[in-house]
């Protein structure tokens, strides 16, 4: 079983839709939770983190569940810009950032 | 500030031949990590320096990929020899302060490698 799994994708949706990235982790012990974008044959780039009492930063919001061992992101009203390659990330104690195999986004007109 | 740099942004090779990345991390980042991303998957860390001495690299194939950085500061990875299954996007990415939870890890824009 792969430490952190994703949705295997891609999701093609229309803009304004909605969209929903589920992720789940094996080791309990995991202290933090991030979720990752990568644009296409570019690095990644930190999108926000997660915390169990769930963030939002604009049209994405993220949640944690502990006790599932559950990550997710939620992006309202899509935007093409928003078309990219979405990593959950967890990280133990030492730094360690473990990915997840990704998922693609790609938003059509 | 200026990022964290890589060279060479791409590299063919052949199998069996040697190759080597150099990274220098953002100023006075002590933790520096090595990635390595295949196509189609996330990134996978190889190995973490805390300044000069090794946290982790237990992912690292040792009968052929080293990796060191001597003086704390850049850091060289070197496959030797090479297989065609090492093709992939070398992630070198850094980190401020100790060894807290990565909210800050800035990743350069990797060395694209091809074996053939």
């Amino acid at each position: 079983r792969k430490e952190v799994e994703q949705d295997p994708g891609p999701f093609n949706v229309p803009e304004g839709a909605t969209v929903a990235f589920n992720c789940t982790y094996s080791n309990s012990a995991s202290q933090s939770f991030f979720w990752y974008r990568q644009d296409c044959r570019k690095e990644p780039k930190l999108l926000m983190s997660v915390y169990s009492s769930g963030n939002e930063d604009g049209r994405f919001t993220a949640q944690l569940n502990r006790a599932s061992q559950y990550i997710s992101l939620l992006i309202r009203d899509s935007k093409l810009s928003d078309s990219a390659t979405y990593l959950c990330v967890v990280s133990n104690q030492g730094g360690k950032l473990i990915f997840g195999q990704g998922t693609e986004l790609s938003v059509k007109p | 500030e200026a990022g964290v740099a890589q060279s060479p942004r791409y590299k063919i090779i052949e199998k069996r031949q040697s190759v080597a990345f150099w990274c220098n991390p953002i100023s006075g980042h002590a933790t520096l990590y090595w990635y390595q991303q295949i196509l189609g998957q996330g990134p996978k860390l190889l190995i973490q320096f805390q300044n000069n001495g090794v946290v982790d690299d237990s992912q690292l194939p040792k009968d052929r990929f080293s990796a060191e950085r001597l003086k704390g500061v850049d850091s060289t990875l070197k496959i030797q020899p090479a297989k065609l299954e090492d093709s992939a996007v070398y992630l070198c990415a850094s980190l401020g302060g100790g060894l807290a939870g990565g909210t800050s890890q800035y990743f350069g824009p990797g060395t694209r490698l091809l074996v053939l």
